[in-house]
């Protein structure tokens, strides 16, 4: 199976810092990688897929880059309704596996 | 617009087993590619198996293997996951999801299933 890692699992912020979080896979996984937002009691919704690629209707502060083993998240300027936590899942094989989450809390 | 709407929480005791339904709406394809991922308290996603459109069978994880059925009823637009044998580590909120293009683009509001005896 393909593991996946984040860094940092906690990371407390300001409203309009910039905010990056890196997702790292245990073998290449090309850009089949996808960013998940989630909030409390809430299902997770699709921010970014194929690595770098914006679901229609996400911010434009949010971005995505990487390839292979290596892939990071930034949040240009952190907005309230940013403070989540969010998970990266590839897609590269089966068994589709996710990190286990970055919250992002306020400073 | 798309919407999946899951039944109610479940309360089971070790060894039961419990059926989540998934209700789709505003869908235009015939195919909804429907998986289940679940989510244990304070941990992180995991997938559990779901349609694999390449070979157009369902695929599970090794995990859940001989304990795990998805099905789907197309005439009520309604997925099912059933899951046998259960202990307390499957108490978790349980999500459908559908991934018509390998990432979960629509997202059911979650089935809370606990294990207690």
């Amino acid at each position: 199976d393909i593991q996946m890692t984040q860094s940092p699992s906690t990371l407390s912020a300001s409203v309009g810092d910039r905010v990056t979080i890196t997702c790292r896979a245990s073998q290449s996984i090309s850009t089949w990688l996808a960013w998940y937002q989630q909030k409390p009691g809430k299902a997770p919704k699709i921010l970014i897929y194929k690595a770098s690629i914006l679901e229609s209707g996400v911010p434009s502060r949010f971005s995505g880059s990487g390839s292979g083993t290596e892939f990071t998240l930034t949040i240009s300027s952190l907005q309230p309704d940013d403070f989540a936590t969010y998970s990266c899942q590839q897609y590269e094989a089966y068994p589709w596996t996710f990190g286990p989450g970055t919250k992002v809390e306020i400073k | 617009q798309v919407q999946l709407v899951q039944s109610g929480a479940e309360v089971k005791k070790p060894g039961a087993s419990v059926k989540v339904s998934c209700k789709v709406s505003g869908y235009s394809r015939s195919e909804v590619y429907m998986h289940w991922v679940r989510q244990a308290p304070g941990k992180g996603l995991e997938w559990m198996g779901g349609f694999d459109p390449e070979d157009a069978e369902t695929i599970y994880a090794q995990k859940f293997r001989g304990r795990v059925t998805m099905t789907e009823d197309p005439s009520t637009d309604t997925a099912y996951m059933e899951l046998s044998a259960l202990r307390s580590q499957d108490t978790a909120v349980y999500y459908c999801a559908m991934a018509p293009d390998f990432t979960f683009d629509y997202w059911g509001q979650g089935t809370v299933v606990t294990v207690s005896s």
